[in-house]
């Protein structure tokens, strides 16, 4: 079973800064997502990836397959982004569904 | 496209009660999920049916558990007889293959 480990479990920063949430697993991957939980409770999903680097608007999300690491960047971060954010994989293999980080828990203070 | 619609979005009901939970999918997607949320746990995968077919139930916790997709547009999660520590919340998401995935609102099911 592919164990993911985020960090940091909760990250409070101020506006503008740059953010970075770690993301590990224990075994090889066919595809890892980023998914953005709002506090309504809400999911909405960020980013599919399989190798590389995806960004979107301010946000930036890299893998590297051999590490078994991937990053989640925001930068120029803003209120707004508060919210939970968590890593989850799709173990190969054929398997679809997903195994879940615990999340991290950001507040952007104004 | 109204997105993944789940319902209801909140259920009370006692121990020993049956519960069901419905999800409509994104039409087109042939993939269709159901997790749970808890605060001990986390996000957690019970079951998933790709074309309507149940693929990977390993995470369904046990046989008070049942989840059937009759058809491409609805599918229902079970629970008979609910248990309080059956109380979190369900996600239905949805999505095509290998594709990013959409999720429903969730259903917050307490059971007193």
């Amino acid at each position: 079973k592919n164990e993911v480990e985020q960090s940091p479990q909760n990250l409070t920063a101020q506006e503008g800064e740059f953010i970075t949430i770690n993301c590990s697993y224990s075994v090889g991957i066919s595809a890892l997502h980023w998914l953005q939980q709002h506090p309504g409770g809400g999911i909405v999903s960020l980013f599919m990836l399989s190798s590389g680097k995806k960004k979107h608007g301010r946000l930036i999300a890299t893998i590297n397959i051999q590490e078994k690491h991937s990053s989640l960047h925001i930068t120029a971060s803003h209120p707004r982004d508060s919210a939970v954010y968590i890593c989850a994989v799709v173990s190969g293999g054929g398997a679809d569904g997903l195994t879940f980080g615990k999340g991290t828990h950001l507040i952007i203070q104004p | 496209d109204a997105g993944v619609i789940q319902s209801p979005r909140h259920e009370v009901t006692e121990m020993g009660q049956e519960v069901t939970l419905r999800c409509k999918p994104i039409s087109g997607h042939d993939y269709l999920f159901w997790y749970r949320q808890t605060m001990m746990r986390g996000l957690e995968l019970l079951i998933y049916f790709n074309n309507n077919v149940p693929i990977d139930d390993s995470g369904m916790p046990e046989d008070r558990f049942s989840a059937k997709m009759p058809n491409a547009s609805f599918s229902t999660l079970k629970i008979q007889p609910s248990e309080p520590r059956d109380s979190a919340v369900y996600f239905c998401a949805s999505s095509l293959v290998r594709t990013v995935q959409f999720f429903g609102p969730g259903t917050r099911l307490t059971v007193l």
